[in-house]
């Protein structure tokens, strides 16, 4: 069974300008959870969908959104990129949201210039 | 607020056995999960507590006291190939999902 897949895995954008990630979750896999990780904050939590609902949002401005399609495939948008915004991306997936299991991708490693 | 704390980094030597704490306060408490990352590559899940008492898989065992909001990774017999950082990460509140709080990671080296 192929794990998690996001694209692109490396990314270089400039200031003021919008990225869109993308996420594959395990096939079967329902819920899919974004994370960003920079050296400073660690692991941080950016949102989780479900049936194409966001369940869950973290605290991040309103230039982060995301949105998950019906075969559980999921993309996030960051619009009007700023210089902190360069981190690794991770997608975690999991079979379903009540199971606690999750697994990640390799992440999109986004640098903002 | 929200805060999990863990020791920065650890060594240990190879073959022996290695603690890493980890202590949280967060509003609620589904569970308490611990990940391994390795350098460069993406967390892997290696437990998850949600009741108190010691959890073993392998050569792995995680405790857990929910009336302390405490926590430890137990790893025996270390292996050169556990040198990684090790995430402590809590589901706090009622949400149903993963609004999981993270940890800054415990980094590891494993000498020979």
């Amino acid at each position: 069974k192929a794990g998690v897949t996001q694209t692109p895995r490396y990314l270089i954008k400039t200031r003021g300008q919008q990225v869109t990630l993308s996420c594959s979750p395990i096939s079967g896999h329902r819920s899919v959870s974004w994370y960003q990780q920079t050296p400073g904050q660690g692991l941080q939590f950016l949102f989780e969908y479900f049936s194409e609902t966001q369940r869950n949002k973290g605290n991040f401005p309103g230039r982060f959104s995301g949105r998950q399609f019906s075969n559980s495939r999921s993309e996030m948008n960051v619009s009007t990129l700023e210089l902190g915004d360069s981190a690794l991306y991770l997608c975690a997936s999991s079979l379903d949201i009540g199971s606690y299991e999750q697994y990640f991708g390799p992440g999109t490693r986004l640098t903002v210039t | 607020g929200q805060n999990i704390d863990q020791p920065t980094e650890m060594t240990a030597t190879e073959g022996a056995i290695v603690q890493i704490n980890c202590t949280y306060q967060t509003s609620g408490f589904n569970g308490l999960f611990w990940y391994q990352q390795h350098a460069g590559e993406a967390p892997t899940f290696l437990s998850y507590n949600v009741l108190d008492g010691l959890e073993e898989k392998g050569r792995f065992s995680s405790f857990l006291s929910r009336s302390k909001g405490y926590s430890y990774l137990l790893l025996k017999e270390l292996q050169m190939k556990d040198s990684a950082s090790y995430l402590c990460a809590v589901s706090p509140g009622n949400t149903g999902g993963f609004k999981t709080i993270f940890g800054a990671g415990t980094r590891l080296f494993v000498k020979a």
